[in-house]
């Protein structure tokens, strides 16, 4: 079955310090992969979009790399903020049949001061 | 400003009720979801909608039903058959219609659902 799969465990960093958020997953072949920011007891807000035939995209402190071969996602936040502390989900979509996103669990970043 | 409302915020059912989810959009999209978050965990998507007058069942689906019969709206029901209903229901919408699914999806505020 398709499985997303992203760190469970909080990521603590210090405030300046890059953020990198991972998301795998198998049994799945997206043609695109979104990732999303959500804040306790709210709904989750888009950030960045990639393509399967997109290494790489950036916008502002963002950048997320796509890597279909490893299957896997890489989200960086450059010069992290306090006010970057939220849960990351990474979602998968298909350019076919149904095209619903399909969620990771989400990682809390946790950015120190 | 344009948007997804998700009405109540906060809703208690009781053991065999069944209670009424409202979501609407005045965003233009075609295609609207529901999903289901439980503590710690990802969104699952219950049902969603790719055009008016349709809709398919997500992962999770039993125990929920819902109607489209207007593009801004789109309604869940958690039915007395959803055993363990408590949850944070999340309403999204996406902009690309049937033939596109490369948008990013809108999502409402919630609603936490205690059942009582």
């Amino acid at each position: 079955s398709q499985k997303i799969e992203q760190n469970s465990e909080a990521l603590n960093i210090q405030e300046g310090k890059t953020a990198t958020l991972t998301c795998n997953y198998t049994n799945y072949s997206p043609a695109y992969l979104q990732w999303y920011r959500q804040d306790p007891g709210r709904g989750p807000v888009f950030l960045l979009l990639i393509r399967e035939n997109e290494k790489e995209k950036r916008k502002e402190r963002l950048k997320v790399t796509f890597d279909t071969t490893l299957k896997q996602s890489l989200f960086h936040i450059t010069a992290s903020q306090p006010a970057d502390s939220a849960t990351y989900l990474c979602a998968l979509q298909k350019d076919t049949g149904r095209r619903a996103l399909t969620f990771g669990s989400g990682t809390r970043l946790q950015v120190q001061p | 400003d344009g948007g997804i409302t998700q009405s109540p915020k906060y809703l208690f059912r009781k053991e065999g009720q069944n209670v009424t989810l409202s979501c609407e959009q005045n965003l233009n999209h075609d295609a609207m979801y529901w999903y289901r978050q439980d503590p710690g965990q990802g969104l699952r998507l219950i049902y969603y909608s790719q055009i008016v007058n349709d809709f398919q069942k997500g992962d999770i689906a039993e125990g929920y039903s819902v109607s489209r019969e207007k593009k801004e709206s789109f309604p869940l029901t958690v039915t007395s058959a959803q055993k363990n209903p408590t949850a944070f229901y999340l309403c999204a919408s996406t902009g690309g219609g049937a033939s596109l699914g490369n948008t990013e999806a809108f999502f409402g505020q919630g609603t936490r659902l205690t059942v009582v």
